[in-house]
């Protein structure tokens, strides 16, 4: 079961801004790094953040992360159509001896 | 580069033991950089991780898995694997290895190979 908690869904047309929420607990984001992650249609998630708010190379600057208490939260800038996809945050927890949880995940949609 | 591939069968009996490997190519999975793990993701739901393993052997499980999951590595194979027994129709899911990094995010998967528990 998830312990991060996401919007189901988020939308915007060609160009908006869209962001994607993660609330947690201190368990986990309040205590460790959070993690994005981008599942396209039919294929395996992708890393997209690391460390809060670090991209990977290959991954565009218009991808954000950021981590406040127990939350953190994920930015698109200029959305593009390439970007309808599913979007998962993650965390290691440090209770029950220790497990990664992944959030309940958020499709975005390009209208 | 390096790349992993899920092999084993796609169809288990409820009850039974599902087993799955996943196969390192392009490097060694003897790197003291990362754990080795496995997610899954029922068709329409979220991720699911199951456990991890490091070189060592050493291991860590979902709670709500960890009376049935056991992870492996095969250093002499390149190769790391999943059991997870006594499985029912809520375990049908495409299943997915991944590398861990030591800081905690999964930077390369798998394909996934989907697993269906049926009779």
């Amino acid at each position: 079961q998830s312990v991060l908690t996401q919007p189901p869904s988020a939308s915007g047309t060609p160009g908006q801004r869209v962001t994607i929420s993660c609330s947690g607990s201190s368990s986990n984001i309040g205590s460790n790094t959070v993690n994005w992650y981008q599942q396209l249609p039919g294929t395996a998630p992708k890393l997209l953040i690391y460390s809060n708010n670090q991209r990977p190379s290959g991954v565009p600057d218009r991808f954000s992360g950021s981590k406040s208490g127990t939350s953190a939260s994920l930015a698109i800038s200029g959305l593009q159509s390439e970007d309808e996809a599913d979007y998962y945050c993650a965390a290691w927890d440090d209770s029950l001896n220790g497990h990664y949880v992944f959030g309940t995940g958020t499709k975005v949609t390009v209208l | 580069q390096v790349q992993l591939q899920e092999s084993g069968p796609g169809l288990v009996k409820p009850s039974q033991t599902l087993s799955l490997t996943c196969t390192v190519s392009g490097g060694s999975i003897n790197s003291a950089d990362y754990y080795w793990s496995w997610i899954r993701q029922p068709a329409g739901k979220g991720l699911e991780w199951i456990g991890r393993i490091y070189t060592s052997g050493s291991t860590n499980y979902n709670p709500s898995l960890k009376s049935r999951v056991t992870i492996s590595v095969d250093t002499s194979k390149n190769q790391f694997s999943l059991k997870l027994s006594s499985v029912t129709a809520a375990d049908t899911a495409v299943y997915y290895c991944a590398r861990l990094a030591l800081w905690g995010y999964f930077d390369l998967w798998g394909r996934g190979t989907l697993v269906t528990v049926s009779s």
